[in-house]
Protein backbone atom coordinates (compact mmCIF):
# COMPACT_ATOMS: atom_id res chain seq x y z
CA UNK A 1 0.00 0.00 0.00
CA UNK A 2 1.58 3.67 -1.53
CA UNK A 3 2.01 5.76 1.60
CA UNK A 4 1.71 9.64 1.26
CA UNK A 5 3.43 11.22 -1.56
CA UNK A 6 4.40 14.57 -1.39
CA UNK A 7 6.21 16.49 -4.55
CA UNK A 8 8.22 18.35 -4.99
CA UNK A 9 10.55 17.33 -1.83
CA UNK A 10 12.63 20.46 -2.40
CA UNK A 11 12.40 23.92 -3.19
CA UNK A 12 14.34 26.97 -3.34
CA UNK A 13 12.14 30.56 -3.93
CA UNK A 14 12.73 34.03 -3.01
CA UNK A 15 10.61 36.20 -1.07
CA UNK A 16 7.38 37.56 -3.52
CA UNK A 17 7.08 34.53 -5.13
CA UNK A 18 4.20 32.21 -4.18
CA UNK A 19 4.29 28.36 -4.45
CA UNK A 20 2.39 25.29 -4.54
CA UNK A 21 2.83 22.14 -2.83
CA UNK A 22 1.12 18.89 -4.05
CA UNK A 23 -0.06 15.73 -1.87
CA UNK A 24 -1.78 12.43 -3.05
CA UNK A 25 -3.14 10.67 0.47
CA UNK A 26 -3.24 6.96 0.96
CA UNK A 27 -5.85 5.29 -1.04
CA UNK A 28 -8.87 5.52 0.40
CA UNK A 29 -8.12 8.21 3.22
CA UNK A 30 -10.17 11.00 2.50
CA UNK A 31 -8.99 13.58 5.19
CA UNK A 32 -5.80 15.53 3.93
CA UNK A 33 -4.40 17.87 6.96
CA UNK A 34 -1.14 20.33 6.80
CA UNK A 35 1.57 20.82 8.91
CA UNK A 36 4.19 23.42 9.41
CA UNK A 37 7.17 22.25 10.82
CA UNK A 38 10.28 24.32 11.58
CA UNK A 39 12.57 24.44 14.83
CA UNK A 40 11.58 26.88 16.96
CA UNK A 41 7.91 26.60 16.29
CA UNK A 42 7.99 22.94 15.90
CA UNK A 43 5.29 21.08 14.24
CA UNK A 44 1.78 23.50 13.57
CA UNK A 45 -1.89 23.07 12.18
CA UNK A 46 -2.32 24.62 8.77
CA UNK A 47 -5.69 23.16 7.92
CA UNK A 48 -7.57 19.89 6.84
CA UNK A 49 -9.74 19.09 3.58
CA UNK A 50 -12.59 16.36 3.67
CA UNK A 51 -14.44 15.51 0.64
CA UNK A 52 -13.22 18.74 -0.70
CA UNK A 53 -13.84 20.94 2.24
CA UNK A 54 -12.14 22.97 4.21
CA UNK A 55 -13.15 22.12 7.73
CA UNK A 56 -10.59 23.54 10.02
CA UNK A 57 -7.97 25.96 9.65
CA UNK A 58 -5.16 26.93 11.91
CA UNK A 59 -3.88 30.01 12.82
CA UNK A 60 -1.98 31.07 10.04
CA UNK A 61 -2.48 34.27 7.62
CA UNK A 62 -4.27 34.28 4.52
CA UNK A 63 -1.07 33.60 2.25
CA UNK A 64 -1.60 30.25 3.04
CA UNK A 65 -4.25 28.59 1.43
CA UNK A 66 -5.02 25.12 0.25
CA UNK A 67 -7.77 22.86 -1.85
CA UNK A 68 -8.55 18.95 -2.29
CA UNK A 69 -9.94 17.43 -5.65
CA UNK A 70 -12.73 14.98 -6.15
CA UNK A 71 -9.33 12.12 -5.58
CA UNK A 72 -8.52 13.04 -2.12
CA UNK A 73 -5.15 14.81 -3.56
CA UNK A 74 -4.57 18.44 -2.49
CA UNK A 75 -2.26 21.03 -2.69
CA UNK A 76 -1.13 23.72 -0.31
CA UNK A 77 -0.21 27.58 -1.30
CA UNK A 78 1.95 29.79 -0.35
CA UNK A 79 1.50 33.42 -1.86
CA UNK A 80 3.89 36.14 -1.44
CA UNK A 81 6.68 34.43 0.45
CA UNK A 82 8.78 35.61 3.24
CA UNK A 83 11.76 34.55 4.75
CA UNK A 84 9.57 33.23 7.89
CA UNK A 85 8.09 31.02 5.43
CA UNK A 86 11.00 28.52 5.35
CA UNK A 87 9.46 25.34 6.90
CA UNK A 88 9.03 21.64 5.94
CA UNK A 89 5.37 21.54 4.95
CA UNK A 90 4.11 18.05 6.23
CA UNK A 91 1.24 16.66 4.45
CA UNK A 92 -0.68 13.88 6.55
CA UNK A 93 -3.39 12.22 5.31
CA UNK A 94 -6.18 9.53 7.64
CA UNK A 95 -9.35 8.17 6.77
CA UNK A 96 -11.84 10.71 7.95
CA UNK A 97 -9.23 13.13 9.89
CA UNK A 98 -11.61 12.58 13.08
CA UNK A 99 -8.95 10.55 14.86
CA UNK A 100 -5.41 11.56 15.72
CA UNK A 101 -4.01 9.18 13.70
CA UNK A 102 -2.11 10.46 10.83
CA UNK A 103 -0.22 9.41 7.94
CA UNK A 104 2.44 12.00 7.27
CA UNK A 105 4.22 12.41 3.67
CA UNK A 106 8.02 12.85 3.72
CA UNK A 107 7.24 16.67 3.59
CA UNK A 108 8.58 19.65 1.37
CA UNK A 109 11.49 21.62 2.18
CA UNK A 110 10.76 25.03 1.09
CA UNK A 111 13.77 27.24 1.37
CA UNK A 112 12.82 31.03 0.79
CA UNK A 113 15.46 33.21 -0.07
CA UNK B 1 1.90 28.72 28.99
CA UNK B 2 2.25 26.12 25.90
CA UNK B 3 -0.91 24.12 25.15
CA UNK B 4 1.50 20.80 25.07
CA UNK B 5 4.48 20.85 27.19
CA UNK B 6 7.38 17.78 26.90
CA UNK B 7 10.06 17.29 29.40
CA UNK B 8 13.19 19.26 28.05
CA UNK B 9 15.70 16.85 26.45
CA UNK B 10 18.06 15.51 25.05
CA UNK B 11 17.72 12.27 26.95
CA UNK B 12 20.42 9.97 27.16
CA UNK B 13 19.85 6.60 28.17
CA UNK B 14 22.26 3.41 28.01
CA UNK B 15 21.42 -0.11 25.90
CA UNK B 16 18.54 -1.85 27.39
CA UNK B 17 17.69 1.03 29.91
CA UNK B 18 14.36 2.19 30.34
CA UNK B 19 13.52 5.74 29.15
CA UNK B 20 10.50 8.06 30.29
CA UNK B 21 9.23 10.84 28.18
CA UNK B 22 6.56 13.03 30.00
CA UNK B 23 4.32 15.68 28.27
CA UNK B 24 1.44 17.79 30.15
CA UNK B 25 -1.44 19.86 28.26
CA UNK B 26 -3.44 22.52 29.56
CA UNK B 27 -6.89 22.16 27.40
CA UNK B 28 -8.68 19.90 29.92
CA UNK B 29 -11.23 18.94 27.19
CA UNK B 30 -9.02 16.71 25.05
CA UNK B 31 -9.93 13.80 24.20
CA UNK B 32 -7.27 11.64 22.88
CA UNK B 33 -3.21 11.16 23.15
CA UNK B 34 -0.64 9.87 20.98
CA UNK B 35 2.98 9.60 20.33
CA UNK B 36 4.55 10.08 17.14
CA UNK B 37 8.27 9.68 16.46
CA UNK B 38 10.39 11.20 14.35
CA UNK B 39 13.57 10.02 13.36
CA UNK B 40 16.54 12.96 12.06
CA UNK B 41 15.32 13.83 8.29
CA UNK B 42 11.88 12.21 8.66
CA UNK B 43 8.33 12.13 8.91
CA UNK B 44 6.98 11.21 11.87
CA UNK B 45 4.98 8.24 12.55
CA UNK B 46 2.87 6.88 14.89
CA UNK B 47 3.57 4.54 17.46
CA UNK B 48 1.11 4.76 20.01
CA UNK B 49 -2.42 6.50 21.19
CA UNK B 50 -4.09 6.42 24.38
CA UNK B 51 -7.55 7.38 24.65
CA UNK B 52 -8.46 6.26 28.33
CA UNK B 53 -6.88 6.92 31.80
CA UNK B 54 -4.34 4.52 32.73
CA UNK B 55 -2.07 2.33 30.96
CA UNK B 56 -1.45 0.74 27.39
CA UNK B 57 1.29 -1.46 26.41
CA UNK B 58 2.73 -2.46 23.00
CA UNK B 59 5.27 -4.22 22.90
CA UNK B 60 8.59 -2.53 24.79
CA UNK B 61 6.13 0.70 24.33
CA UNK B 62 4.04 1.92 27.35
CA UNK B 63 1.92 4.93 26.93
CA UNK B 64 0.32 6.08 30.69
CA UNK B 65 -2.39 8.85 30.59
CA UNK B 66 -3.85 10.61 34.02
CA UNK B 67 -6.90 13.11 32.67
CA UNK B 68 -7.18 14.57 36.02
CA UNK B 69 -3.43 15.65 36.08
CA UNK B 70 -3.35 16.31 32.52
CA UNK B 71 -0.44 13.95 32.28
CA UNK B 72 0.56 11.48 29.69
CA UNK B 73 3.79 9.48 29.41
CA UNK B 74 5.58 7.05 27.31
CA UNK B 75 7.91 4.60 28.56
CA UNK B 76 10.20 2.86 26.50
CA UNK B 77 11.41 -0.33 27.88
CA UNK B 78 14.86 -2.22 27.00
CA UNK B 79 15.52 0.63 24.90
CA UNK B 80 17.60 0.19 22.12
CA UNK B 81 19.70 2.33 19.83
CA UNK B 82 16.95 2.04 16.76
CA UNK B 83 15.20 4.30 19.18
CA UNK B 84 17.13 7.16 18.97
CA UNK B 85 14.85 9.97 17.59
CA UNK B 86 12.80 12.82 18.69
CA UNK B 87 9.73 11.51 20.06
CA UNK B 88 6.15 13.87 19.82
CA UNK B 89 3.63 14.32 22.47
CA UNK B 90 0.23 15.29 20.54
CA UNK B 91 -3.21 16.11 21.99
CA UNK B 92 -6.43 16.22 19.65
CA UNK B 93 -8.90 18.29 21.36
CA UNK B 94 -12.89 17.35 21.40
CA UNK B 95 -15.56 18.10 18.75
CA UNK B 96 -15.53 19.10 14.97
CA UNK B 97 -13.36 21.90 15.64
CA UNK B 98 -10.64 19.02 16.01
CA UNK B 99 -10.70 17.90 12.42
CA UNK B 100 -7.50 16.97 11.57
CA UNK B 101 -5.89 19.09 14.12
CA UNK B 102 -3.00 17.80 16.38
CA UNK B 103 -1.45 20.00 18.78
CA UNK B 104 2.24 18.76 18.75
CA UNK B 105 4.63 19.31 21.90
CA UNK B 106 8.43 20.61 20.95
CA UNK B 107 9.49 17.13 21.05
CA UNK B 108 11.88 15.32 23.08
CA UNK B 109 15.16 14.40 21.90
CA UNK B 110 16.45 10.50 22.88
CA UNK B 111 19.16 9.37 22.38
CA UNK B 112 19.90 4.97 23.25
CA UNK B 113 23.86 4.98 23.74
CA UNK B 114 25.47 1.17 23.07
Amino acid sequence: KAGVTQTPRYLIKTRGQQVTLSCSPISGHRSVSWYQQTPGQGLQFLFEYFSETQRNKGNFPGRFSGRQFSNSRSEMNVSTLELGDSALYLCASSLDGDTGELFFGEGSRLTVL
Amino acid sequence: QKEVEQNSGPLSVPEGAIASLNCTYSDRGSQSFFWYRQYSGKSPELIMSIYSNGDKEDGRFTAQLNKASQYVSLLIRDSQPSDSATYLCAVRGAGGTSYGKLTFGQGTILTVHP
